[in-house]
């Protein structure tokens, strides 16, 4: 079955303990992405990724850091997550560049204390 | 630099009452543009999209949406909704040749009885 998955669902932790947020998908594509949703605000893109190697700032990447070591991989790091980082986590695909249609993960709840 | 309104943080209809979520976008150059819905405690999942050609962009459980160049607008319709299209609606817009998206903040339509 094709899809995009993050580990883990839920996380509450403490403020400054670092973090990561897995993504994988199986679809071979090029294209990966990751945003925030909070309420009132819609969707925020943090980073996304063209390709392996190739990362990018989206509109709010501050106190967040990506890779893309591999193409079906893309990891979202917290290295000294704060309270202002609360948020529900997307993390989404697509097989072409420019972006035509995105596959989103299940989401991922992040709560920090 | 693109953006995209949606006025309507939230739309309660009736059952078999027809409905309209608008969507305006700003953007300098052509675009690509989408509809996609989130139910409740899950991923987006994409509805429709105008790439080109037709204006008129129809989905498979009924919605369809009209791109209007003059209007700037991408407005999202469906003759007689059903309890189960409730759920959050996020309008988005993204520059052809570019490789992001802009989602809209959302609106919410609530079917009720």
């Amino acid at each position: 079955e094709a899809q995009v998955t993050q580990n883990p669902r839920y996380l509450i932790t403490v403020t400054g303990k670092k973090l990561t947020v897995t993504c994988s998908q199986n679809m071979n594509h090029e294209y990966m992405s990751w945003y925030r949703q909070d309420p009132g605000l819609g969707l925020r893109q943090i980073y996304y990724s063209m390709n392996v190697e190739v990362t990018d700032k989206g509109d709010v990447p501050e106190g967040y850091k990506v890779s893309r070591k591999e193409k079906r991989n893309f990891p979202l790091i917290l290295e000294s997550p704060s309270p202002n980082q609360t948020s529900l986590y997307f993390c989404a695909s697509s097989r072409e560049v420019p972006v035509y249609e995105q596959y989103f993960g299940p989401g991922t709840r992040l709560t920090v204390t | 630099a693109q953006s995209v309104t949606q006025l309507d943080s939230q739309v309660p209809v009736f059952e078999e009452a027809p409905v309209e979520l608008r969507c305006n976008y700003s953007s300098s150059v052509s675009v690509y543009l989408f509809w996609y819905v989130q139910y409740p405690n899950q991923g987006l999942q994409l509805l429709l999209k105008y790439l080109s050609g037709s204006t008129l962009v129809e989905s498979i459980n009924g919605f369809e949406a009209e791109f209007n160049k003059s209007q700037t607008s991408f407005h999202l319709r469906k003759p007689s909704v059903h309890i189960s299209d409730t759920a959050e609606y996020f309008c988005a817009v993204s520059d052809v040749g570019y490789s992001t998206l802009t989602f809209g903040k959302g609106t919410m339509l609530l079917v009720s009885p």
